[in-house]
């Protein structure tokens, strides 16, 4: 399973745009990129996920480069309730396949 | 989305008793299904693959006689801790992986938060 590198930290306030990178140069071909959130006491809940280009929901987008190595999380207006820990995955999305987690990031948003 | 529940949600129990903890797909069944141990300000280790009909597989160094896992079902999975002692208090999470079409993602339970006195 590739290695993923996150900033262990990151500091923002209430309304700015965040954006967190991953490094994970050994992504295989069947890989997808995915990423967590988890509140403190809480299961890790699912954000965003992708394999190439760009993609976006409601909460979130993931822009990932054509080599695939790296990958940015990028949150718009982010406010206090997104202070939480953020992990970038990259698995093989199989139903038998575990997820192996980093040491993720914590985001704290202050006012 | 998906709905994976545990069951329950804190306990406390003493040195040298065992403890079972539920894991539940709520809307979907789950083939798989993984658990997790988090330990205070650690990121999530992954202890086991929980598969239906058939034995766990144990990560290297989680002890299968202490962590005994049953999957009984396509929708429910058992963790339990035999002779729990302090130092197998933690945050103990599950998950599984319903299909979205050819792609699966994985949901996660709320965790059960285990002390033993």
């Amino acid at each position: 399973l590739a290695k993923t590198t996150q900033p262990i930290s990151m500091d923002s306030y209430e309304g700015q745009e965040v954006n967190i990178t991953c490094s994970h140069n050994n992504i295989a071909t069947n890989d997808y990129i995915t990423w967590y959130q988890q509140f403190p006491s809480q299961g890790p809940r699912f954000i965003i996920q992708g394999y190439k280009t760009k993609v976006t929901n409601e909460v979130a987008s993931l822009f990932i480069p054509a080599d695939r190595k790296s990958s940015t999380l990028s949150l718009p207006r982010v406010s206090l309730s997104d202070t939480a820990v953020y992990y970038c995955l990259v698995g093989d999305n199989q139903a038998g396949t575990a997820l192996i987690f980093g040491k993720g990031t914590t985001l704290s948003v202050s006012s | 989305g998906a709905v994976v529940s545990q069951h329950p949600s804190r306990v406390i129990c003493k040195s040298g008793t065992s403890v079972k903890i539920e894991c539940r797909s709520l809307d979907f069944q789950a083939t798989t299904m993984f658990w997790y141990r988090q330990f205070p300000k650690q990121s999530l280790m992954l202890m086991a693959t929980s598969n239906e009909g058939s034995k766990a597989t144990y990560e290297q160094g989680v002890e299968k006689d202490k962590f005994l896992i049953n999957h009984a079902s396509l929708t429910l999975s058992t963790l339990t801790v035999t002779s729990a002692h302090p130092e197998d208090s933690s945050f103990y999470i599950c998950s599984a992986t319903p299909r979205r079409g050819l792609q699966y993602e994985q949901y996660f339970g709320p965790g059960t938060r285990l002390t033993v006195t």
